[in-house]
């Protein structure tokens, strides 16, 4: 258990619906990252917060939103769903920035049929 | 736009064998992470290396962080079938901005 928690850990929806991910960061992280990771396309950066505040943005699509509640955990909302967006959702978390490295949750797994 | 290029992209050996992943760009990095990720789990933390010319040792992996914080390698002696997995390093550049690498599938052969 890396400390950090996803829920759900599998997702199976229809095109053209809404899901949310949710994710609890290691205790005393600060700062929460969203990754989105395909067979072909690696690990790419979605989105960071930091305590609460959007802090550094990637490729988020826009019909993708995110935020950092008080608590601290993080929600990511994936509207207008497409066959494409199938992939693994994983939440990463750090006490500040990711200088000395991220701790991962262990993704959901979203399948868009 | 910053890339941080993995080699090679799979690696298929025997067990017992060594060998050795690359990864490499063009741009200074503050730190650098070495992750493993499994089927179906998320990226665990291997090392961090932050001084130029650093040298890291867990175990059977050997990190290397390049003199100018560029690039950085990662060697495994006497692989075992336990070390199957997509290994990926991650520079920092300033305080920030952080990078994946392209991954590399390293699978070994009992």
């Amino acid at each position: 258990d890396s400390g950090v928690t996803q829920t759900p850990k599998h997702l199976i929806t229809a095109t053209g619906q809404r899901v949310t991910l949710r994710c609890s960061p290691r205790s005393g992280d600060l700062s929460v990252y969203w990754y989105q990771q395909s067979l072909d396309q690696g690990l790419q950066f979605l989105i960071q917060y930091y305590n609460g505040e959007e802090r550094a943005k990637g490729n988020i699509l826009e019909r993708f939103s995110a935020q950092q509640f008080p608590d601290l955990h993080s929600e990511l909302n994936l509207s207008s769903l497409e066959l494409g967006d199938s992939a693994l959702y994983f939440c990463a978390s750090s006490p500040s920035g990711g200088s000395y490295g991220y701790t991962f949750g262990s993704g959901t797994r979203l399948t868009v049929v | 736009t910053q890339l941080l290029e993995q080699s090679p992209q799979f690696l298929s050996i025997q067990e017992g064998e060594n060998l050795t992943v690359y990864c490499n760009s063009s741009s200074v990095f503050s730190s650098l992470q070495w992750y493993r990720q499994e089927p179906g789990e998320g990226p665990v933390l291997l090392v961090t290396v932050v001084t130029g010319g650093e040298v890291k040792k867990l175990k059977r992996l050997t990190f290397q962080f390049g003199d100018a914080r560029k690039d950085s390698s990662l060697h495994i002696t006497a692989a075992q079938p336990g070390d199957t997995g997509l290994y990926l390093c991650a520079g920092v550049i300033g305080t920030y901005k952080y990078i994946f690498g392209t991954g590399t599938r390293l699978k070994v052969l009992a």
